[in-house]
């Protein structure tokens, strides 16, 4: 079955850099990738996502980019801020009923 | 707008127990779906509805039961509660089944001893 591996598992940045979480997926048919961010005590939340027929996408500060040819997207967060710490995950969505979430990264920004 | 509302927030179980983990959506939305997060794991699918009167079964579903009787309720229950069931779950709902963006409620945190 489908399968979206994400890393890395843990990434501390200074505050203003940027960061960079990396997801593969397995199954070929998958063309929907939502990026959803979590803070503590609550559920996930949709920051951004891509659908298959688009290479990126940028929101402010956000941006996710996608190689269908080698089945891997990532997001990309530039000048990080310290209210951006939370755990990221990516998930992938081949058209059906069922997304597959990555396992997730926690994002330290230190100020 | 409420979004989607679980209930409880908490909930401490002795093994054997049941119980029924709630879940509404206010959005009329025809998609809704249970997962469960573990450290380390994501987040994994237990059971999805796409309307009221249907349901079917995700990734992880043995020791789950699921209906949907209207649109805007999806309860989870658990029929007889063991250890391996410790775990944040969560409920999640779209406005249609298929590719689109899910809405999360803010989980049940659920201890079985």
């Amino acid at each position: 079955g489908e399968n979206v591996e994400q890393h890395p598992s843990t990434l501390s940045v200074q505050e203003g850099d940027s960061a960079v979480i990396k997801c593969t997926y397995s199954d070929s048919a998958s063309n929907y990738f939502p990026w959803y961010k979590q803070e503590l005590g609550k559920g996930p939340q949709l920051i951004i996502d891509i659908r298959s027929n688009v290479g990126e996408k940028k929101d402010q500060r956000i941006a996710v980019t996608l190689n269908k040819t080698a089945k891997h997207f990532s997001l990309h967060i530039t000048e990080t801020q310290p209210e951006d710490s939370a755990v990221y995950f990516c998930a992938a969505n081949t058209g059906g009923f069922k997304t597959i979430f990555g396992a997730g990264t926690r994002l330290f920004v230190k100020a | 707008n409420a979004g989607v509302t679980q209930t409880p927030k908490f909930q401490v179980l002795k093994t054997g127990q049941s119980m029924t983990l709630q879940c509404a959506q206010d959005m009329n939305h025809e998609y809704m779906s249970w997962y469960r997060q573990d450290p380390g794991m994501g987040l994994r699918l237990i059971h999805y509805s796409v309307g009221a009167g249907i349901t079917d079964q995700g990734e992880v579903p043995n020791g789950y039961n699921v209906s949907r009787s209207t649109t805007e309720d999806f309860p989870l229950r658990l029929l007889s509660a063991a250890p391996s069931q410790t775990s944040v779950y969560f409920c999640a709902s779209s406005y249609s089944p298929g590719p689109q963006p899910q809405h999360f409620g803010d989980g049940t945190r659920l201890s079985i001893l």
